[in-house]
């Protein structure tokens, strides 16, 4: 069956400092793959989409990388601040009759210190 | 930018009765939504994927008749949990997708049955 997996302990780092956060998949084949912060109590809010043709895709303060070959992404947050804290989720997507589902990692929370 | 509403935010029932939440795209139109239901610490799981004008489609293991989804129009989507129960109780999302890849999702409603 489908399985994504993410850091499952939460990260701990202090501000200004770069973070790497991991999302595996198996038995997967995704078109592309998100990546999304959501706040406690809140619904996601969409960060970046890179799809599987794309090594790299850069937002910001935000760099994500997609390998096919190891069905990982990472997501890199550099120069942190306490406003990063919050549950990173990986999302990879997959296309099926003309609409697209996404299927959630359970998260990785990052918690970064003044 | 694309925002979703939702209404409730939150709502407590008691068991037996059911509880309507809305889902609206307030500045564009979304032929598709989804529902999903996250448990505290666990990832969102799709529920539901809703099209305009049609019968919605549900994931393995949802009951459809349980929780009944209706999309009238391309701004609203609703769900129905019907005949609730505690174990109904949880975290309601929806999103809706515009016309770019994207996935906007609202703020969630939680549903506490007593």
């Amino acid at each position: 069956s489908q399985k994504i997996e993410q850091n499952s302990e939460a990260l701990n780092i202090q501000e200004g400092k770069t973070d790497t956060l991991t999302c595996n998949y198996t038995n997967y084949s995704p078109a592309y793959l998100e990546w999304y912060r959501q706040d406690p109590g809140r619904g996601p809010v969409f960060l970046l989409l890179i799809r599987e043709n794309e090594k790299e895709k850069r937002k910001e303060r935000l760099k994500v990388t997609f390998d096919t070959t190891l069905k990982q992404s990472l997501f890199h947050i550099t120069a942190s601040q306490p406003a990063d804290s919050a549950t990173y989720l990986c999302a990879p997507g997959a296309s099926n009759s003309g609409y697209s589902t996404l299927t959630f990692g359970k998260g990785t929370m990052l918690l970064v210190s003044p | 930018g694309a925002v979703v509403s939702q209404h409730p935010s939150w709502v407590i029932c008691k068991s037996g009765t059911s509880v309507k939440i809305e889902c609206r795209s307030l500045d564009f139109q979304a032929t598709t939504m989804f529902w999903y239901r996250q448990f505290p610490k666990q990832s969102l799981m799709l529920m539901a994927t809703s099209n305009e004008g049609s019968k919605a489609t549900y994931e393995q293991g949802v009951e459809k008749d349980k929780f009944l989804i209706n999309h009238a129009s391309l701004t609203l989507s609703t769900l129905t949990v019907t005949s609730a129960h505690p174990e109904d109780s949880s975290f309601y999302i929806c999103s809706a997708r515009g016309s770019d890849y994207e996935q906007y999702f609202g703020p969630g409603t939680r549903l506490t049955v007593t």
